[in-house]
């Protein structure tokens, strides 16, 4: 039972190069959530989806843009990296519309602009 | 603008004592409130959770408190282990789908 798997742990990129982060759920689960966390910052919400076919806007999205074509996957993408982007992000999914047991969260990327 | 504040960046306690993490939110709709542990180069894992219609919930070692007048939380860990050791990250929501997040509180038990 993987959970959420998020693909690459570690990146390197160059300001203003792109990339896509991806975040893989195997339990059936409708809504995911892509956070970033910096320290003394806590996890702030980037994007997230209620479902297949939907996004919505989090706290911080400028940026960032995501897909969720299947059920099971959820995109985020970095169209022109900044370094003010280098953070740790994960991924995280949660099954009922209350928030009553919590997500699922994913190791994280580890992502450096440079 | 930080609705969920944890304001002790780290704490330290005795392996067998109490550990008592606080965080206060000044959000009035937030509904559930949720404790997550995190290790490093991991993602946080789902702790306890308490709806605003309860002021206690209790799972093992781990008590939440919830104060609404205060707007206040506590996580209690009784007897602390050195496997407790981790990052804890206090969070809310209300029933928008919206959780914010404290910035954490790190935990040390020392044998």
């Amino acid at each position: 039972n993987a959970g959420v798997t998020q693909t690459p742990k570690f990146r390197v990129l160059k300001t203003g190069q792109s990339m896509t982060l991806l975040c893989a759920q195997d339990m059936n689960h409708e809504y995911m959530y892509w956070y970033r966390q910096d320290p003394g910052m806590g996890l702030r919400l980037i994007h997230y989806s209620v479902g297949e076919g939907t996004t919505a806007k989090g706290e911080v999205p400028d940026g960032y843009n995501v897909s969720r074509l299947k059920k099971q996957n959820f995109l985020l993408g970095l169209e022109s990296a900044a370094p003010s982007q280098t953070s740790v992000y994960f991924c995280a999914s949660r099954v009922d519309r209350t928030h009553l047991y919590g997500y699922t969260f994913g190791s994280g990327t580890r992502l450096t602009v440079v | 603008d930080q609705q969920v504040k944890q304001n002790s960046p780290s704490l330290s306690v005795q392996e067998g004592r109490i550990s008592i993490l606080n965080c206060d939110y000044t959000n009035s709709m937030f509904d559930y409130f949720l404790w997550y542990k995190k290790y490093p180069a991991e993602g946080p894992t789902f702790l306890i959770s308490i709806s605003s219609i309860k002021d206690k919930n209790e799972d093992g070692r781990f008590t939440v408190f919830l104060n609404k007048s205060a707007k206040h939380l506590s996580l209690h860990i009784v007897p602390s282990q050195p496997g407790d050791s981790a990052v804890y990250f206090c969070a809310a929501s209300a029933y928008n789908n919206d959780m914010r997040f404290g910035a954490g509180t790190r935990l040390t038990v020392k044998p």
